[in-house]
């Protein structure tokens, strides 16, 4: 399995915009980098996912290095809600099994 | 939708004790994946179906530790005997079967289970 590696931990300030690192230096041409988030006390939940160009949703948006060795989940504005476990995983098209590392945990401070 | 449903949402049993833990996937998803996560490893993959039938169960911890699946709706996990070190939260996900670039998994609120 394609590895990614994330700090353990971050900081922000509520309202402010958070960027999430992760590298994936590994990655093959046909991974999909996804990322999910686990809230205290719920399973984890689908954030965004892209393959070489950056991508937006209601929730977050992706931006991916033109190397795809590395990526960044960007949080426009974060609440006090966005505090959480923020997974980075790559994904064969194959969808085949879905391996979680440690993650970032991230706290918003008010 | 109501999502993935698992049960029970919280058990407590003594060493020795056979437990079962249940879920019902999606309606329409081809993929269900049993998670399991404590503090010390964090979320580990269990097994996975695809089609209701077993297609890596290499992260099952020992031979107490089984899966079914015997139709789309439904699958068990079961413990027995259980120990407390399997204390722990299990998570069941399915995934729809799309397009190359999809597959979001959808989780459940988990079953947490506690050994004494």
């Amino acid at each position: 399995d394609a590895k990614t590696t994330q700090p353990n931990s971050m900081e922000s300030n509520e309202e402010e915009p958070v960027h999430l690192p992760c590298n994936h230096s590994t990655i093959s041409g046909t991974d999909y980098i996804h990322w999910y988030r686990q809230l205290p006390s719920q399973g984890p939940e689908y954030v965004i996912h892209g393959l070489t160009s950056n991508v937006n949703n209601r929730m977050a948006s992706l931006a991916i290095a033109e190397d795809r060795k590395s990526s960044t989940l960007i949080l426009h504005r974060a609440t006090l809600r966005d505090a959480a476990v923020y997974y980075c995983i790559l994904r064969e098209t194959s969808y085949d099994k879905v391996i979680f590392g440690p993650g970032t945990s991230l706290s918003v401070i008010p | 939708d109501a999502g993935v449903i698992q049960s029970p949402r919280h058990e407590v049993t003594e060493m020795g004790q056979e437990v079962t833990l249940r879920c019902k996937p999606i309606s329409g998803h081809d993929y269900l994946f049993w998670y399991r996560q404590t503090m010390m490893r964090g979320l580990e993959l269990l097994i996975y179906f695809n089609n209701n039938v077993p297609i890596d169960d290499s992260g099952m911890p020992e031979d107490r530790f089984s899966a079914k699946m015997p139709n789309a709706s439904f699958s068990t996990l079961k413990i027995q005997p259980s120990e407390p070190r399997d204390s722990a939260v299990y998570f069941c996900a399915s995934s729809p079967t799309g397009g190359r670039d999809t597959g979001e998994l959808f989780f459940g609120e988990g079953s947490r289970l506690t050994v004494l």
